[in-house]
């Protein structure tokens, strides 16, 4: 059964701190992996991932998959109270349609 | 990316109810879109994928006969809750495949809550 299993579940910190949240997966056909963060409605795309090594960068956020070890992971610095979320990784795997295995998610706190 | 709306935002229902939930792709024509169910506290667990045309296929666990989707346009897919009950509460979210083929964009998602 696929499975993608993210780490913390929780995680707060303080305003101006930085945060690595991690992603591993089981997965079989492997196709990409993308996060996603989830405010109070549905969740918003940031990256799609699909070769190892190569790092993935939008501002504040960047993001590297690594295939070897069937993990990605999600930095945020220079943290802001608008940067609080639950930030959710999701396996696309598969021979169909585009199927997406989301993980449970870290729920971002982040404190002035 | 691609923009898409779902309707209603928010339903309440009695028990023995149905509902439709609307997911609309509003810039491009979307031959699948993907229908979710997400509990509180819980991740989205994929319930159906959605073909225009041609029958909805379905995870394993969710049962056909009660998740009615209908896919009749490259633009709209409804989500037909069936004799709704209490425990069908939950936000259901839509969601098509992005022009580059692999990226997902969700709608605003609907929040159903069943009495």
């Amino acid at each position: 059964e696929d499975k993608v299993v993210q780490s913390p579940l929780s995680l707060v910190v303080h305003e101006g701190d930085t945060v690595t949240l991690n992603c591993s997966y089981e997965v079989t056909n492997f196709r990409s992996l993308l996060w996603y963060k989830q405010e109070k409605k549905a969740p918003t795309f940031l990256f799609m991932l699909t070769s190892s090594g190569i790092e993935k960068k939008s501002g504040r956020l960047s993001s590297i998959l690594d295939k070897k070890e069937l993990s990605s992971i999600l930095n945020i610095t220079a943290t802001q109270t608008g940067d609080s979320a639950i930030y959710l990784c999701a396996v696309e795997a598969g021979g169909g349609a585009q199927k997406l295995v989301f993980g449970q998610g870290t729920r971002l706190t982040i404190n002035p | 990316g691609a923009v898409v709306s779902q309707h209603p935002s928010r339903v309440i229902c009695k028990s023995g109810t149905s509902v439709k939930i609307e997911c609309r792709s509003l810039d491009f024509q979307a031959t699948t879109m993907f229908w979710y169910r997400q509990f509180p506290k819980k991740s989205l667990m994929l319930m159906a994928t959605s073909n225009e045309g041609s029958k909805a296929t379905y995870e394993q666990g969710v049962e056909k006969d009660k998740f009615l989707i209908n896919h009749a346009s490259l633009t709209l897919s409804t989500l037909t809750v069936t004799s709704a009950h209490p425990e069908d509460s939950s936000f259901y979210i839509c969601s098509v495949v992005g022009t580059s083929g692999s990226e997902q964009y969700f709608g605003p998602g609907t929040r159903l809550t069943v009495t």
